[in-house]
This record gives structure tokens, C-alpha cells and sequence, in this order.
């Protein structure tokens, strides 16, 4: 079954624009992770943030949790048209890690 | 550095055929994960190995069966295949200790079943 759920399920922006995209879940987690997808590839990791932290950088990623409202955001600032692909959030251990359905992002150069 | 390792990338089968996809964890990585992605669908945890032990079990069918060898490496089969089988298969490694460290995705393996 789905744990993370992402929101909105298709984004469609234009280059240099933000995108913000946003994951809710349903049980206790120790941890929270964001995944991309390029089109048929393979999943990179983008970023971790624990249970304990609210707000976690990377580059051009601002990620964001909320344990009280079971939810989490990723903020991608300044994208680009090689931003284009699906970005996942994953909750679980590794041994069991759940994958929410993904938001579809396109930038337009 | 080295990445994890999926063959084949591409597969085709019939319908009740059998097929076995192989995953080369990063060295030194005593856990592999198997994750199978239908088509527009999110991926879901099918089976995990820790120091060639099954470890955990998600949604993999009777059907299916998987292995970690000696030298770490990693093989999913797929027996009586179904149309509904047609997915891409991904491995991911990582080390169990110490905790939260990040896990690795391999490209994974499109099988077609036709």
C-alpha cells in the first residue's frame, strides 16, 4: 500500500520558476526521503531529512517536514529544464522503504 | 564511483516464460533491495537481502523468487510470467550499519512480456 502520497500528482512550470511539490504519509517515520526519476531511469536520492529535523538544504533543494501534519515539501528554486522528471517521496526503512505515487514535474525552457 | 549494476537493461518475454534479472550491488554493500515499477505507477518493494539472507518481504508474488550469492551479488526470478509483469525492475544496495545511510539505485531492468 502507498505511504506517501505526493501532491500535485503533474507540475508544469516555466524555467527559473520554483516548483514546490508535497508529500503526506500516514505512519510514525524516523525519516523521510526525496527520490527523482528521469523518464525510464533509475531513481536518484536526492535528499534525507529525520524525524527530528524541519527544514533540510541541498543546492537548489529546500526540503521541509512536518511530523504533526505527517507531511513533507520539496521546493526546487530557480529550475531548469533538466529539473524535468517525476520526484518521489519514500518513507520506511530501507528494508521496506514505500514510495508515494510521484509528481510529474516539466519545466519549459 | 561504482554504481549498482542491472542486466539485462532490456528483456522480452512470452507469457509463461521465465526470466531472471542480476544485480551488482556497490562493493562493500551487504544489503540489496528489489523494486518493481509498473507503468506510470510508483515503485513497490518486492523482496531485500542482508549478508545473503532474505531480510524482508514486500508484495512479490508466489511466482517470483530471489537470491543473494556469495559475492553479494543478487538474482530475481520470474517464473509463469504475466502480461501484468511488464515493469521496470530496479536493484538498490546500501549498508545496514551504521543506520540512515543512503541507499543506491541501479538504472533497473525493463522486462516486456509479451
Amino acid at each position: 500500500s502507498q505511504q506517501g502520497e505526493e501532491d500535485p500528482q503533474a507540475l508544469s512550470i516555466q524555467e527559473g520558476e520554483n516548483a514546490t511539490m508535497n508529500c503526506s504519509y500516514k505512519t510514525s517515520i524516523n525519516n523521510l526521503q526525496w527520490y527523482r526519476q528521469n523518464s525510464g531511469r533509475g531513481l536518484v536520492h536526492l535528499i534525507l531529512i529525520r524525524s527530528n529535523e524541519r527544514e533540510k538544504h541541498s543546492g537548489r533543494l529546500r526540503v521541509t517536514l512536518d511530523t504533526s501534519k505527517k507531511s513533507s515539501s520539496l521546493l526546487i528554486t530557480a529550475s531548469r529544464a533538466a529539473d524535468t522528471a517525476s520526484y518521489f517521496c519514500a518513507t520506511g526503512s530501507f528494508n521496506d522503504m514505500r514510495f508515494g505515487a510521484g509528481t510529474r514535474l516539466t519545466v519549459k525552457p | 564511483a561504482a554504481g549498482v549494476i542491472q542486466s539485462p537493461r532490456h528483456l522480452i518475454k512470452e507469457k509463461r516464460e521465465t526470466a531472471t534479472l542480476k544485480c551488482y550491488p556497490i562493493p562493500r554493500h551487504d544489503t540489496v533491495y528489489w523494486y518493481q515499477q509498473g507503468p506510470g505507477q510508483d515503485p513497490q518493494f518486492l523482496i531485500s537481502f542482508y549478508e545473503k539472507m532474505q531480510s524482508d518481504k514486500g508484495s512479490i508474488p508466489d511466482r517470483f523468487s530471489a537470491q543473494q550469492f556469495s559475492d553479494y551479488h543478487s538474482e530475481l526470478n520470474m517464473s509463469s510470467l504475466e502480461l501484468g509483469d511488464s515493469a521496470l525492475y530496479f536493484c538498490a544496495s546500501s549498508l545496514r550499519r551504521p543506520s540512515g545511510n543512503t541507499i543506491y539505485f541501479g538504472e533497473g531492468s525493463w522486462l516486456t512480456v509479451v
